[in-house]
């Protein structure tokens, strides 16, 4: 069974930085490529960044480029996202999201999520 | 970028009927258009692929159709379990987009 849990999130205030960590298992986790996307509170979805299986291609939104990297290590089955001058826009849901296509496709399985806070 | 419009952005329905949802694109996008579901305090799950492959596990009650720029999701014979909103999303260009969502409400 595919599963994937964030963890990581929490309140920060403007201009600080957190790191969101995404461990899988149930899947050959090297051979996927990874995704975060998230979701403001009470609104729709927004990708944020996506990374090949082996991490050739990396791919980033426009709203965080620059200020956020996705980066994995294969050998612990893990994705990250370190995200600096955080904003409090960056308020939202952070779901990591496994896809066997190529990156910047689809999302097969996502995990449960981790909320990340930005205020003063 | 390319933006995904949804329609309708409600519906409330009973049980057993059919649901329709459409997405509309703002330029062609061939078939690279997936729908999923998401139900209140959850996340997302994949329902359909490249516009009308099922993704494993899903019922079959739900099915999608469409290439181009119009794209409809479809729920035949809903269940009360279907309550949920609905996203569709692209994956044509970056950035990925998503539709705004529809949000199925049951009777």
């Amino acid at each position: 069974e595919v599963q994937l849990v964030e963890s990581g999130g929490g309140l920060v205030k403007p201009g600080g930085s957190l790191r969101l960590s995404c461990a899988a298992s149930g899947f050959t986790f090297s051979s996927y490529s990874m995704n975060w996307v998230r979701q403001a509170p009470g609104k729709g979805l927004e990708w944020v960044s996506s990374i090949s299986s082996s991490s050739s291609y990396i791919y980033y939104a426009d709203s965080v480029k620059g200020r956020f990297t996705i980066s994995r290590d294969n050998a612990k089955n893990s994705l990250y996202l370190q995200m600096n001058s955080l904003r409090a826009e960056d308020t939202a849901v952070y779901y990591c999201a496994s896809s066997i296509a190529a990156a910047g496709d689809r999302f097969d399985y996502w995990g449960q999520g981790t909320l990340v806070t930005v205020s003063s | 970028e390319i933006v995904l419009t949804q329609s309708p952005d409600f519906q409330s329905v009973t049980p057993k009927e059919k649901v329709t949802i459409t997405c509309r694109a703002s330029q062609s996008i061939g078939s690279s258009l997936h729908w999923y579901q998401q139900k209140p305090d959850q996340s997302p799950k994949l329902l359909i692929k490249y516009a009308s492959q099922s993704f494993s596990g899903v019922p079959s009650r739900f099915s999608g159709s469409g290439s181009g720029t119009d794209f409809t999701l479809t729920i035949n014979s809903l269940e009360a379990e279907d309550a949920a909103t609905y996203y569709c999303h692209q994956s044509s260009s970056l950035p990925l987009t998503f539709g705004q969502g529809t949000k199925v409400e049951i009777k």
